[in-house]
């Protein structure tokens, strides 16, 4: 079965650099979130998307934007890097429903971004 | 939104069942409770969800206590495979929005 896929899987930045990471949400999954991952530290939820509009925002620095296309991928652009922001970032898909009861999300590989 | 309370660390040997628990005692009526596991350096996968009765799948089972203020996680037979980092997460659908926010979670050590 199709998954969710993340690109690139490995990025290294240096600080004040501008970085973007692609996800690609399973087909036909109309809901796009991001999670970013600090080194032993649980995940954090960014942003989220629905048919290409924000739903949801969470703890996501101004440095960085966020949007859905129109064929569902997303893109997360982050600016002005700084050493705290290497961690893991992923991306995860759900088809929302009709009533938004099951929120099965399914998520990608990650990225790692590792800013120097 | 509301949290969970998860042990941080739990281990269990090979071959034997593991019953992980988890509180949530603000939980709102339409919440479902959701569990993931991430292995390391993976990304967190779906492991079984429940609304208010108990659910059974090929990897797991869940228990939902009849108040839904606590849950229990259970693996039958625990392999090595499934040492991992396993989160109970709380489906905000009563606010409307779906954002997941992962508590500090159990990690699960399987001794051979």
């Amino acid at each position: 079965a199709a998954g969710v896929i993340q690109s690139p899987r490995h990025l290294i930045k240096e600080k004040r650099e501008t970085a973007t990471l692609k996800c690609y949400p399973i087909p036909r999954h109309d809901t796009v979130y991001w999670y970013q991952q600090g080194p032993g530290q649980d995940p954090q939820f960014l942003i989220s998307f629905y048919e290409k509009m924000q739903s949801d925002k969470g703890s996501i620095p101004d440095r960085f934007s966020a949007q859905q296309f129109s064929d569902y991928h997303s893109e997360l652009n982050m600016s002005s890097l700084e050493l705290g922001d290497s961690a893991l970032y992923f991306c995860a898909s759900s088809p929302r429903g009709t009533s938004g009861s099951l929120n099965e999300q399914y998520f990608g590989p990650g990225t790692r971004l590792t800013v120097t | 939104d509301a949290k969970t309370t998860q042990p941080n660390s739990m281990e269990s040997n090979e071959e034997e069942p593991v019953h992980l628990p988890c509180n949530h005692s603000t939980i709102s009526g339409t919440d479902y409770i959701h569990w993931y596991r991430q292995l390391p350096s993976q990304g967190p996968e779906y492991v079984i969800h429940g609304l208010t009765s108990n659910v059974n799948n090929r990897m797991a089972s869940l228990a939902i206590a009849e108040d839904r203020k606590s849950s229990t996680l259970i693996l039958h037979r625990a392999t090595l495979r499934d040492a991992a980092v396993y989160y109970c997460i709380l489906d905000g659908a009563t606010s409307g929005t779906y954002k997941y926010i992962f508590g500090t979670g159990t990690r699960l050590k399987v001794l051979a």
